[in-house]
C-alpha cells in the first residue's frame, strides 16, 4: 500500500524565515502534486511534478522532486502572513505503477504565519 | 472559464436519508474524480469515472455509495441511509486526460445529523 507522509505536520514560523516542508512516499511515482488549502475552502494546485530533478517556484514558493530518494520537497522563502494554510502533497499511482489521478494524499502541513 | 462546480455546498441530512451530491467538471473534461476529506483522516480517493464508465472504485466503501458519470449531466455521489460518520466534505476533481493536472471543485460539506 503507498504511504506518503509529510513533515513537519505544523510548523509555526515568523514572517521573513525560511522553512521547507518534506513529502516522503513509499512506491515509485513520476507525478507529484502540491496542493494549498484555506480553511473551508478546496485545494488549490500549487505545482505539479513530473520527473526526476523536476524544480518548480512561484513566489516565495519552490517544489522540488527527487524520485529516486521518493522525496518531494516545499521550501518556502522569506513567508508572509497570507502563505498561512494547509498544504498537502499528493501521489498520482494507480495499479500497475500507472498514472491516471489517483490521488494519494499526505496528512497536510498546517502552517502558520505570524508577525 | 468555469473550474469544476459542486453542488449542493453545503448539505445537512438526517440519519437514513440519501444524500446526492453533482458535480459538473471543467468543459472539455472527460475524467471525474470523487475524494472525501474525513475530519482527522485526511483526503482520500474514492472513485474515478470516465462518461458512462466507472475505471476504479477501490476506494468507495462497499455499501451504500454509489457514482455515476452520464453521457449528459453531472456526475452524481449517491449515498443511501446515511449515516453520522458519512460526516465530510467531499470533493470533485477533473481532468482532460488521466495524465493531466487535476483542479477540484470547491466541495460539498455534508452534516448527518
Amino acid at each position: 500500500e503507498l504511504k506518503v507522509e509529510q513533515n513537519p505536520l505544523f510548523l509555526s514560523m515568523q514572517e521573513g524565515k525560511n522553512y521547507t516542508i518534506y513529502c516522503n512516499y513509499s512506491t515509485t511515482s513520476d507525478r507529484l502534486y502540491w496542493y494549498r488549502q484555506d480553511p473551508g475552502k478546496s485545494l488549490e494546485s500549487l505545482f505539479v511534478l513530473l520527473s526526476n530533478g523536476a524544480v518548480k517556484q512561484e513566489g516565495r514558493l519552490m517544489a522540488s522532486l527527487d524520485t529516486k530518494a521518493r522525496l518531494s520537497t516545499l521550501h518556502i522563502t522569506a513567508a508572509v502572513h497570507d502563505l498561512s494554510a494547509t498544504y498537502f502533497c499528493a501521489v498520482d499511482i494507480g495499479p500497475g505503477g500507472t498514472s491516471y489521478g489517483k490521488l494519494t494524499f499526505g496528512q497536510g502541513t498546517i502552517l502558520t504565519v505570524h508577525p | 472559464n468555469a473550474g469544476v462546480m459542486q453542488n449542493p455546498r453545503h448539505l445537512v441530512r438526517r440519519r437514513g436519508q440519501e444524500a446526492r451530491l453533482r458535480c459538473s467538471p471543467v468543459k472539455g473534461h472527460s475524467h471525474v474524480y470523487w475524494y472525501r476529506q474525513l475530519p482527522e483522516e485526511g483526503l482520500k480517493f474514492m472513485v474515478y469515472l470516465q462518461k458512462e464508465n466507472i475505471i476504479d472504485e477501490s476506494g468507495m466503501p462497499k455499501e451504500r455509495f454509489s457514482a455515476e458519470f452520464p453521457k449528459e449531466g453531472p456526475s452524481i455521489l449517491r449515498i443511501q441511509q446515511v449515516v453520522r460518520g458519512d460526516s465530510a466534505a467531499y470533493f470533485c476533481a477533473s481532468s482532460a486526460d488521466s495524465g493531466n493536472t487535476i483542479y477540484f471543485g470547491e466541495g460539498s460539506w455534508l452534516t448527518v445529523v
